[in-house]
């Protein structure tokens, strides 16, 4: 059975610190993995990681994967009140490129 | 503007009704789905399709149902046979290249509350 653990599932944080967000998966057919944010509605896009040991970066996020491991995590450095999201981690899987969705990572930024 | 769009926003409808949730794209993406999201869970599939007049099961298939009409809409219908329909409802869509697919994007979603 497909499996997709993210961890922790919830935090609080002030502005300015850094986390780090992590995300374990056992998915069959494995291609890629995603991660998105998603704050009142829709979740929107933030990284596809297809390949191990490449960081990925977008302004004070950033994210890599190790498909060794079977582990990608998501840095989220000098964050921010807008920051506070859940941060959901979904590897797909080739030919249907079916998203396995993890339940999410809630983060709290607080002033 | 080029998006995804899902209406209604909000719906309501009693126990025993059938209901269909409209989900439009005009990205001339290939690949549509269908997820649930329940408050603390992540989302699940419920159908996708690939192409035209062509359509999958999910994970959680059952108490739906789906149609492939055109490239641009995939409507998705919650059947009185869905025991527990009240949930948030995104529909997504994604591009084919080069033998794959690209990321998903998602519409903006629809609550469905059952009375």
């Amino acid at each position: 059975e497909d499996k997709v653990v993210q961890s922790p599932l919830s935090l609080v944080v002030h502005e300015g610190d850094t986390v780090t967000l992590n995300c374990s998966y056992e998915v069959t057919n494995f291609r890629s993995l995603l991660w998105y944010k998603q704050e009142k509605k829709a979740p929107t896009f933030l990284f596809m990681l297809t390949s191990s040991g490449i960081e990925k970066k977008s302004g004070r996020l950033s994210s890599i994967l190790d498909k060794k491991e079977l582990f990608s995590i998501l840095n989220i450095t000098a964050t921010q009140t807008g920051d506070s999201a859940i941060y959901l981690c979904a590897p797909a899987q080739g030919g249907s490129e079916k998203l396995v969705f993890g339940k999410g990572t809630k983060l709290t930024v607080n002033p | 503007d080029g998006g995804i769009t899902q209406s209604p926003k909000y719906l309501f409808r009693k126990e025993g009704q059938n209901v269909t949730l409209s989900c439009e794209q005009n990205l001339n993406h290939d690949a549509m789905y269908w997820y649930r999201q329940d408050p603390g869970q992540g989302l699940r599939l419920i159908y996708y399709s690939q192409i035209v007049n062509d359509f999958q099961k999910g994970d959680i298939a059952e108490g739906y149902s789906v149609s492939r009409e055109k490239k641009e809409s995939f409507p998705l219908t919650v059947t009185s046979a869905q025991k527990n329909p009240t949930a948030f409802y995104l529909c997504a869509s994604s591009i084919k290249s080069g033998g794959s697919y690209n990321e998903q994007f998602f519409g903006p979603g629809t609550r469905l509350t059952v009375l």
